[in-house]
């Protein structure tokens, strides 16, 4: 069984860009969540989306944005890019129940010359 | 809001040994899910154990257990007979049960473990 899979798994950028990373979660999944990780701030929450629907959200500027598509395929966006949203941004999908297990892929390493 | 803490930034243990990481949360709900999770260098994130709140025994996976105390807000992690493979981050985390399906996840700082051969 496929694990979670991201794409890119690096790329740099440079400030002022914007960036789109893709998720593809675990066939059956429908619930996708992304996390942002850096050495200063930990792993911090961004947003999770359940049958195409944000269903919670972090405290990220709007410049964060994502989506999901009826594949449950997930996509998120940085636009106008800044040095600090350097990370590695991880994620994960689940069955969406209350098992409460997520399943998190590799990550997409973003660096922002 | 809830927040997790985890106070060893590191710790190392030699292998065939025990080693316990510390986590301490702070929540005012009663209904709740806590988790360890282990990053290898690898990066991908795996979860070790998962306990729940309501439940008073604690949860045990082979050679990793914890020790949950609802009311000292405390849950360890144990690893016994540590290997090679455990070294890794891990990352304490917590799961509010209340928040209408979210399954977003809290987590603290991470502690760094080395096995020592």
């Amino acid at each position: 069984k496929a694990g979670v899979t991201q794409t890119p798994r690096y790329l740099i950028k440079t400030r002022g860009q914007q960036v789109t990373l893709s998720c593809s979660p675990i066939s059956g999944h429908r619930s996708v969540s992304w996390y942002q990780q850096t050495p200063g701030q930990g792993l911090q929450f961004l947003f999770e989306y359940f049958s195409e629907t944000q269903r919670n959200k972090g405290n990220f500027p709007g410049r964060f944005s994502g989506r999901q598509f009826s594949n449950s395929r997930s996509e998120m966006n940085v636009s106008t890019l800044e040095l600090g949203d350097s990370a590695l941004y991880l994620c994960a999908s689940s069955r969406g129940g209350h098992t409460g297990e997520l399943f998190f892929g590799e990550g997409s390493r973003l660096t922002v010359l | 809001a809830q927040t997790v803490t985890q106070s060893q930034p590191e710790m190392s243990v030699q292998e065939a040994e025990t080693v316990t990481l510390s986590c301490t949360y702070d929540t005012s709900e009663s209904d709740y899910y806590l988790f360890w999770y282990k990053q290898p260098p690898s990066r991908q994130m795996i979860l070790v154990i998962r306990q729940e709140a309501y439940k008073q025994q604690n949860a045990t996976e082979n050679r990793f257990s914890v020790n949950f105390q609802k009311a000292a807000k405390s849950f360890s992690l144990k690893i016994s007979d540590s290997q090679l493979g455990d070294a890794a981050m891990y990352f304490c985390a917590y799961r509010s049960a209340t928040q209408g399906g979210s399954e977003k996840l809290v987590f603290g700082k991470g502690t760094k473990l080395t096995v020592n051969p």
